[in-house]
């Protein structure tokens, strides 16, 4: 079946770190590839996505490239911020459907 | 453009209590959706509708019922509350994926409702 496999957490870093969050997903069809953000007391929200093979998604200086190679889909940034404290959860499209599945979810805590 | 609504924010039931959680969305999207959120399990898919008069279960839709009369409205309902039902409710909406292909759609998710159940 469809499944998304994600870094456990949490995961504590000091600001201007470097972050990576490893997701990896089934290769069942060609689905598209996304995370979603949560901030604390909030909704889930897009954060990037990408569609295909080799396609990079950024945002907010967020990177993941969809690795059809290894099945992944890390996600990363140079240098994180206090206000990028969240839990991120990587997801991905089901043929045929909108349906999403989503990994367990990584809490990230940026520490000053 | 309000987004996606829910409520409500909170709420606390007692075993065997029914209620409705409500979820409006304003941007005329076919698809919509409830996840529970639960600790060390992500979101897990309860029930999903793809448009007005068409339901489905998701991965988890014991003890739960919902309809969907509008293309605005997607209630969910719980019969009879139970303890394993206490967890954070989302809704969520978004355009229909082109037929046979996979959903790029971002989905777009209510701020959630905290239902605990004793």
């Amino acid at each position: 079946g469809n499944s998304v496999t994600q870094m456990e957490g949490p995961v504590t870093l000091s600001e201007e770190a470097f972050l990576t969050i490893n997701c990896t997903y089934t290769a069942t069809g060609y689905p598209s590839l996304f995370w979603y953000v949560q901030y604390p007391g909030e909704g889930l929200q897009l954060l990037l996505k990408a569609t295909k093979a080799d396609d990079k998604g950024s945002n907010k200086g967020f990177e993941a490239t969809y690795r059809k190679e290894t099945t992944s889909f890390h996600l990363e940034k140079g240098s994180v911020q206090v206000s990028d404290s969240a839990v991120y959860f990587c997801a991905r499209s089901n043929f045929g459907n909108e349906k999403l599945t989503f990994g367990t979810g990584t809490r990230l805590t940026i520490i000053p | 453009n309000a987004g996606v609504t829910q409520t409500p924010k909170f709420q606390v039931l007692k075993t065997g209590q029914s209620m409705t959680l409500q979820c409006a969305q304003d941007m005329n999207h076919e698809y919509m959706s409830w996840y529970r959120q639960d600790p060390g399990m992500g979101l897990r898919l309860i029930h999903y509708s793809v448009g007005a008069g068409i339901t489905d279960q998701g991965e988890v839709p014991n003890g739960y019922n919902v309809s969907r009369s509008t293309t605005e409205d997607f209630p969910l309902r719980l019969l009879s509350a139970a303890p394993s039902q206490t967890s954070v409710y989302f809704c969520a909406s978004s355009y229909a994926a082109p037929l046979g292909l996979p959903s790029s759609y971002e989905q777009y998710f209510g701020p959630g409702t905290r239902l605990t159940v004793t």
